[in-house]
Order: C-alpha cells, then sequence, then structure tokens
C-alpha cells in the first residue's frame, strides 16, 4: 500500500463548478499535510497547509482534514480553466523530520 | 528574491558520463531536498540536507552523490549516468522544522 493515494483522473468539472480532489494516506500519526499544484512542465507550487482537523480555506481553496479517516481533501470554488493543473497531496509521516511523502497526484481539468 | 534557482534547465548525457545538478537558495532555509519525477511514479526523494553540514538518503539514493556546500547551495552529482536515471530533478528547501517546502524550477535530464 502507498504511504499516500491519490485519484490519478483525470477529474474534468465545467467551468465555476467545484472540484473535490481526495487523497489517503496509511500512517496514522501524520501531523501535516499539504497540497501543491503543478502546471504542466513546471515544478510544484505550494497552495494550502493544513495541521488541524476540520476545514481551512483560502480564498477560492478549502482544504479539509479527518485525521480519524486519515483523509485530507482540497475543494476548489467556481474553478476556472486556469485552474488546470495536477495536484499533489503532500504529507509529513511520523517521526520523518521536515521530510515530506507525495502521493502520485490527481490531473483536474477544467472544461470551459 | 530568486527562491530555489537551478542549474543547468536541460541536460543529455551519454550513458556513463557524470554531470552535477546545482541548486541554490537564498530564502535563509535551513533544510534543502533533491526529488526526482517520473511518470506514474509522483516526486521520490533522493537525498536531503536538514542543516549544513549533514546530508542524509532518501527514497531513491542509489547512482547519486550529493554535496551541502554551504547553508545556499546542495549539489546533486550523478558520476556515471544511466538511463534510469532520465527524469525531471526538483531541488527543494524549507526552514528549520517546517514542512512547507519549496521547489526550484527543475531540470530536465536525458541519458540516452
Amino acid at each position: 500500500q502507498k504511504e499516500v493515494e491519490q485519484n490519478s483522473g483525470p477529474l474534468s468539472v465545467p467551468e465555476g463548478a467545484i472540484a473535490s480532489l481526495n487523497c489517503t494516506y496509511s500512517d496514522r500519526v501524520s501531523q501535516s499535510f499539504f497540497w501543491y499544484r503543478q502546471y504542466s512542465g513546471k515544478s510544484p507550487e505550494l497552495i494550502m497547509s493544513i495541521y488541524s482537523n476540520g476545514d481551512k480555506e483560502d480564498g477560492r481553496f478549502t482544504a479539509q482534514l479527518n485525521k480519524a479517516s486519515q483523509y485530507v481533501s482540497l475543494l476548489i470554488r467556481d474553478s476556472q480553466p486556469s485552474d488546470s493543473a495536477t495536484y499533489l497531496c503532500a504529507v509529513n509521516p511520523n517521526n520523518a523530520g521536515n521530510m515530506l511523502t507525495f502521493g502520485g497526484g490527481t490531473r483536474l481539468m477544467v472544461k470551459p | 528574491n530568486a527562491g530555489v534557482t537551478q542549474t543547468p534547465k536541460f541536460q543529455v548525457l551519454k550513458t556513463g558520463q557524470s554531470m552535477t545538478l546545482q541548486c541554490a537558495q537564498d530564502m535563509n532555509h535551513n533544510s534543502m531536498y533533491w526529488y526526482r519525477q517520473d511518470p506514474g511514479m509522483g516526486l521520490r526523494l533522493i537525498y536531503y540536507s536538514a542543516s549544513e553540514g549533514t546530508t542524509d538518503k532518501g527514497e531513491v539514493p542509489n547512482g547519486y552523490n550529493v554535496s551541502r556546500l554551504n547553508k545556499r547551495e546542495f549539489s546533486l552529482r550523478l558520476e556515471s549516468a544511466a538511463p534510469s536515471q532520465t527524469s525531471v530533478y526538483f531541488c527543494a528547501s524549507s526552514e528549520a522544522w517546517a514542512y512547507e517546502q519549496y521547489f526550484g524550477p527543475g531540470t530536465r535530464l536525458t541519458v540516452t
């Protein structure tokens, strides 16, 4: 079982809709969770971090964390074609210092 | 601030050749990382340096060496390149005991 799992997609949503991206992780005591956006041919860009159970909102982005279910998600409201990218989930496993384990990413396509 | 910079952007090597990928950051971060990214494999950690003067192996260290030259610079060396090392290489940095990592633009390496 991979430590951090994401559906590779592509996830296709119409412009203006809510895109929901999901991530599960295997290390039950992980404490820190991150979402990165990666445009084709570019480097990953940090867009959200979340450390506590519940929701964290930043503009059109909402990260949701449920540690009991070992599940973290990213919601993108009012999706725009410019949101089309691969979204990487990253987790800081227990006893890993400040290293991150990345999921394989979900490709999001927002259609005009 | 330039953030994290990497050189070169592109490189083609023949099997058996050696080369060094350079990375520098101007954010005064203590920790630096080298990843490779392959289709379907996500980001995998090659080596990291938690602080100046220390380096440790990550998930896929075989065939690579690193040098933490000073607080700003962290280089990755391929002593004898193999086609399996064809990949995109990213350098990243983070503050000590913080988990948010910031990535450089990447080096696209092809080994023929």
